[in-house]
Parts: structure tokens; C-alpha cells; sequence
């Protein structure tokens, strides 16, 4: 059974930082394009950024929004110089192995707060 | 402002037949398959359509299609359980992003 459970989130001031983990299993982690994906409060679905699979030698792309302050490594997603508006759930989320642009499965999401 | 254009709100009675749209242009829709999510009242999203084909487990009054640069998700016998948002998302190879519709909130009457 696919299984994808996010940790790591909570309440940060802005400019600071935090790292999101998502914990895979059953599946093999490395043959899947791995996606993150939030939701601000009220809002809908935006995209964070997404890594290859290894047969793509795990290249990430990232949303405008977060360009050059996130970071995906592996499972996890590092989030640098934080503002209010990166307040949201955060999901994990796979592609389809075929066709990667659909996502298959998502995690249950953990919540990310940048407050003063 | 979303890359793809979603109706805000759509209703329909239990049984009735309902159909949301998603629209986007040649370098996402036009390209590639489309993707629905379900949420219901905020919780995680589901997969319930790829493109027209359904995801293990959906059952078989969802149904997709795509003309062009505009994707359909159609539900048909509406259940109460349907009430949902319902996003749409694919790939976009101009922007070289994910893209996401803003949206419809599906109210079973």
C-alpha cells in the first residue's frame, strides 16, 4: 500500500527557515517523480516543485513563487527566508510512473505557519 | 490568477448528471492529459481522473474527456458524498510547471 506522511511543519517568524520531510513507502521511492504541492488558507491547489526519478537523474523544478528560497533534496523540502504568504498545508504528492503530470497519491499534509 | 480556468461553483440534485470544465491553452491542455483532484471539506486531495481513464478504486460515474485546450470531468448519477472542490492540473512545457485550475465547488442539492 502506497503510503506518503509529511512531518516537520509549525510556526516560524518570516525570514526563517524550516525543512519538511515526507515519509515514503510501498513503492520504490526513486523510479517516481515526487511532487510538493500547499494550500494557503481559503485558497486552492499551487504548485512548490517537484524532483525527477532517477532514470531523469533527479532533476527539480520549482514553482515562481519559491524559486531560489526552497529546496528539494530527496524526501525532503527545505524552506529558506520564509514569508507570511508561504503560510499553508504542505502536501507530498507522487506521479504516475508513466505519465508523471498526473498525481497518483498524496499525503495527508502537515501545516507550515511564518507568524510574528 | 490560475493558468487554468475553472468554473467558481457548479450544483446539481442527487441522480442528475454534471459536467466541470477546465480550461488552459496549447502549450498544457493542449499537450498533455489532465489530471482531477477531489478535497472534500479540506481534507487531503484524491486522484479521481487522469486524463479519461480512473484511478483504482473511483467509481465508474466519473468519467474525463478532453477537446483541444479544454478538459471535462463528468459525474453522472450525482451522489451525496460527491461534494467536493474539484481541481484540475496537468504539466505546462512553456512554463515548466505544474499548473492548477482555481477550482469548482461541487454542491450535491
Amino acid at each position: 500500500e502506497v503510503q506518503l506522511v509529511e512531518s516537520g511543519g509549525g510556526l516560524v517568524q518570516p525570514g526563517g527557515s524550516l525543512r519538511l520531510s515526507c515519509a515514503a513507502s510501498g513503492f520504490i521511492f526513486s523510479d517516481y517523480y515526487m511532487y510538493w504541492v500547499r494550500q494557503a488558507p481559503g485558497r486552492g491547489l499551487e504548485w512548490v516543485g517537484r524532483t525527477r526519478n532517477r532514470y531523469n537523474i533527479y532533476t527539480r523544478e520549482y514553482g515562481a513563487a519559491v524559486q531560489g528560497r526552497f529546496i528539494i533534496s530527496g524526501d525532503e523540502l527545505q524552506m529558506n527566508s520564509l514569508k507570511t504568504e508561504d503560510t499553508a498545508v504542505y502536501y507530498c504528492a507522487r506521479g504516475e510512473i508513466s505519465r508523471e503530470w498526473y498525481i497518483d497519491y498524496w499525503g495527508q499534509g502537515t501545516l507550515v505557519t511564518v507568524s510574528s | 490568477q490560475s493558468a487554468l480556468t475553472q468554473e467558481a461553483s457548479v450544483s446539481g440534485t442527487v441522480g442528475q448528471k454534471v459536467t466541470l470544465s477546465c480550461t488552459g491553452n496549447i502549450n498544457n491542455i493542449g499537450s498533455y492529459g489532465v489530471g482531477w483532484y477531489q478535497q472534500i471539506s479540506r481534507g487531503a486531495p484524491k486522484s479521481v481522473m487522469f486524463g479519461n481513464s480512473l484511478p483504482s478504486g473511483i467509481p465508474d460515474r466519473f468519467s474525463g474527456s478532453k477537446s483541444g485546450t479544454t478538459a471535462s470531468l463528468t459525474i453522472s448519477g450525482l451522489q451525496p458524498e460527491d461534494e467536493a472542490d474539484y481541481y484540475c492540473s496537468t504539466w505546462d512545457h512553456s512554463l515548466r510547471a505544474q499548473v492548477f485550475g482555481g477550482g469548482t465547488k461541487l454542491t450535491v442539492l
